[in-house]
């Protein structure tokens, strides 16, 4: 079966440090791969969208970047945050027009 | 405007209560629609798939009309632990899936 490992849980990191969240798919192959970030009492809004290696669509433009190095490997990253970076970062996986699954996602707090 | 719209809520109602949520989407080329349902500070989980012929799953019950680009989601009978944030979303051409904000719902004893 397959399954999405999404870490650390939480994380709190100063204004101007750098990023890096970990996110990988076991199971299967060629999946599409997400992040998306939920701030307090809000929606998701969707960041970075792969449907493969080193293919990344970024939805809104900001201070972080995504890399996908490896088929089941999505990485989230930032050089400097930002308070306004705070917020639930979540991962999700999906097939071809299926629907997504998601990690348990990141709570990340800049202080 | 955005892609995918919902009333945020809150909805607080009684055990018992039927409650029905509404959701709209912009782009007509949307392909595929789903209902997650979000707990607090937890990561969303996929409750139910949206088809064109309307779904049930037990209590839930989904709707979906392409003409008017609108999806539902009907609870019945409302439980205590139905208590969360229900999700609406569309996934479009480009294979990306869209979230609603969200739609807050509250039971009550």
């Amino acid at each position: 079966s397959q399954t999405i490992h999404q870490w650390p849980a939480t994380l709190v990191q100063p204004v101007g440090s750098p990023l890096s969240l970990e996110c990988t798919v076991e199971g299967t192959s060629n999946p599409n791969l997400y992040w998306y970030r939920q701030a307090a009492g809000r929606g998701l809004q969707l960041l970075f969208y792969s449907v493969g290696i080193g293919q990344i669509s970024s939805e809104v433009p900001q201070n972080l970047s995504a890399s996908r190095p490896q088929d089941r490997q999505f990485i989230l990253s930032s050089k400097k945050l930002l308070l306004s970076d705070s917020g639930f970062y979540l991962c999700a996986w999906s097939g071809t027009g299926e629907e997504a699954f998601f990690g348990q996602g990141t709570r990340l707090t800049v202080v | 405007r955005k892609e995918v719209e919902q009333d945020p809520g809150p909805f607080n109602v009684p055990e018992g209560a039927t409650v029905a949520f509404n959701c709209t989407y912009s782009n007509s080329a949307s392909q595929s629609f789903f209902w997650y349902r979000q707990d607090c500070r937890k990561e969303p989980k996929l409750l139910m798939s949206v088809y064109s012929s309307g779904n049930e799953d037990g209590r839930f019950t989904a709707q979906l009309n392409r003409a008017s680009q609108y999806i539902s989601l009907l609870i019945r009978d409302s439980k205590l632990s139905d208590s969360a944030t229900y999700l609406c979303v569309a996934r479009n051409q480009g294979g990306k899936l869209i979230f609603g904000q969200g739609t807050e719902l509250s039971v009550k004893p």
